[in-house]
């Protein structure tokens, strides 16, 4: 089955420690987003790609990485420098332009102790 | 800048009950529209959209929505609401001419169901 796949589902992480969070999908999607979800607040978008070796910054993108090497992959690393790292991270894709639907993973909680 | 509000952060309703969850947006023209439904925990299942001719979208597990661009309003709808309705509930927009396919939420319905 087509979809998109995310892990760990939940990880503990110290304080000033990097980390990365794995998103792949099999959808042969062009586009590729990042979301951010805290209680209260949606989902705010941390990075998109819409292309191979291109990504752009969304609304919230201090203190976070990424990298399209792949089309299938899009990891995010949530650097020591994100003041509040702690939340629910989803992943999503789509056929790209214009907007259509998002197609997302089953998410994956950071926990920082 | 494009922009989506539930008014409504929590809403309890009875089993078999009528269900109308609000979402108004702004934006200088007539956007993409979506509603999404997530589990506790889960990621999040497209319900219906709407991206252009008649204004009232039929979904998944029953539920329909109507557009409305004088009140610039997507409200989602289910005639009869099932436990399993309980969730909560993102009504997103995306912009026609964005190059990006980047979507806009809102901030989200809690949705809680009543025996």
């Amino acid at each position: 089955d087509g979809g998109i796949t995310q892990s760990p589902k939940y990880l503990f992480r110290k304080e000033g420690q990097n980390v990365t969070l794995s998103c792949e999908q099999n959808l042969n999607h062009d586009a590729m987003y990042w979301y951010r979800q805290d209680p209260g607040q949606g989902l705010r978008l941390i990075y998109y790609s819409q292309i191979v070796n291109d990504f752009q910054k969304g609304d919230i993108a201090e203190g976070y990485s990424v990298s399209r090497e792949k089309k299938e992959s899009f990891p995010l690393t949530v650097t020591s420098a994100q003041k509040n790292p702690t939340a629910f991270y989803l992943c999503a894709s789509s056929i790209g332009t214009p907007p259509g639907e998002l197609f997302f993973g089953e998410g994956s909680r950071l926990t920082v102790l | 800048a494009q922009s989506v509000t539930q008014p409504d952060i929590h809403i309890t309703v009875s089993e078999g009950a009528s269900l109308e969850l609000r979402c108004n947006y702004s934006y200088g023209a007539t956007p993409y529209l979506f509603w999404y439904v997530q589990s506790p925990g889960q990621g999040l299942q497209l319900l219906l959209k709407y991206f252009s001719g008649d204004t009232l979208v039929q979904g998944i597990k029953g539920f329909e929505a109507e557009f409305k661009r004088s009140q610039s309003s997507f409200n989602l709808r289910k005639p009869s609401v099932h436990w399993s309705d309980a969730a909560e509930y993102f009504c997103a927009v995306g912009a026609r001419s964005s190059n990006t396919g980047k979507l806009i939420f809102g901030q989200g319905t809690t949705l809680q169901v009543k025996p």
